[in-house]
């Protein structure tokens, strides 16, 4: 079964800085997506950016981009410029084709003023 | 706001009672999704739609059950309902079942057994 883990349950950094939260996933697949989902303290779900496993390029969105290591199974997010609006929990999440999202156990963001 | 609409927002019940959480999703979108959230715990797969038939079962008790209807607005019933079901109720709607599309989720439903 796939699982995704995020190492790292709290993470905090100072406004206008640079962060990065770590993902690693576990399959047996060699196609697959990896998401990167927000949600701040409304409890909404909001997809910050998605990688597809056979694009060898780093997905970026503005301030947002990730690190996929595929051989590593890593995925991990890296967040410039930080901003208060920022602040939230952080979830990894795993996909095969049009099956069920799998999510880590989520990185609770802290920005510092 | 994701398209994806829930109701109710909010529901308070006692343990033993049964609660049904309504969803709709984005418009073309023919797959929907139900998540539990615990607490600050990660999101857990219930079940998936698509076009009104049941696709796919994740750790989904056997007090719950959920169905989609012809409008594709789904239902996820919740029965005999114990303290520990309290949690976030999520729904996320895609447009297909074979594709990878991402899914869109509702702004959820907080369910508080008591």
């Amino acid at each position: 079964a796939q699982t995704v883990t995020q190492s790292q349950p709290e993470m905090s950094v100072q406004e206008a800085e640079t962060v990065t939260l770590s993902c690693t996933y576990d399959t047996s697949e060699s196609d697959y997506y990896l998401f990167w989902y927000k949600q701040p303290p409304s409890r909404q779900m909001i997809l910050v950016i998605r990688q597809e496993a056979y694009k060898q390029q780093n997905a970026t969105e503005n301030r947002f981009s990730v690190n996929f290591q595929k051989a590593a199974k890593s995925f991990s997010l890296k967040i410039s410029d930080s901003q208060l609006g920022d602040a939230a929990m952080y979830f990894c999440a795993y996909k095969l084709g049009a099956q069920k999202l799998v999510f880590g156990q989520g990185t609770r963001l802290t920005i510092n003023p | 706001d994701s398209g994806v609409t829930q109701t109710p927002k909010h529901l308070i019940t006692a343990t033993g009672q049964r609660v049904t959480l309504r969803c709709s999703p984005r418009s073309g979108d023919l797959s929907v999704y139900w998540y539990q959230q615990s607490l600050d715990q990660g999101l857990q797969f219930l079940i998936q739609y698509y076009n009104g038939e049941e696709r796919a079962k994740g750790n989904i008790l056997e007090r719950f059950s959920a169905q989609q209807f012809p409008d594709l607005h789904s239902e996820l019933n919740l029965s005999s309902l114990e303290l520990g079901d309290s949690a976030l109720y999520f729904c996320a709607s895609s447009v297909g079942d074979r594709t990878p599309y991402e899914q869109y989720f509702g702004p959820g439903t907080r369910l508080t057994v008591t």
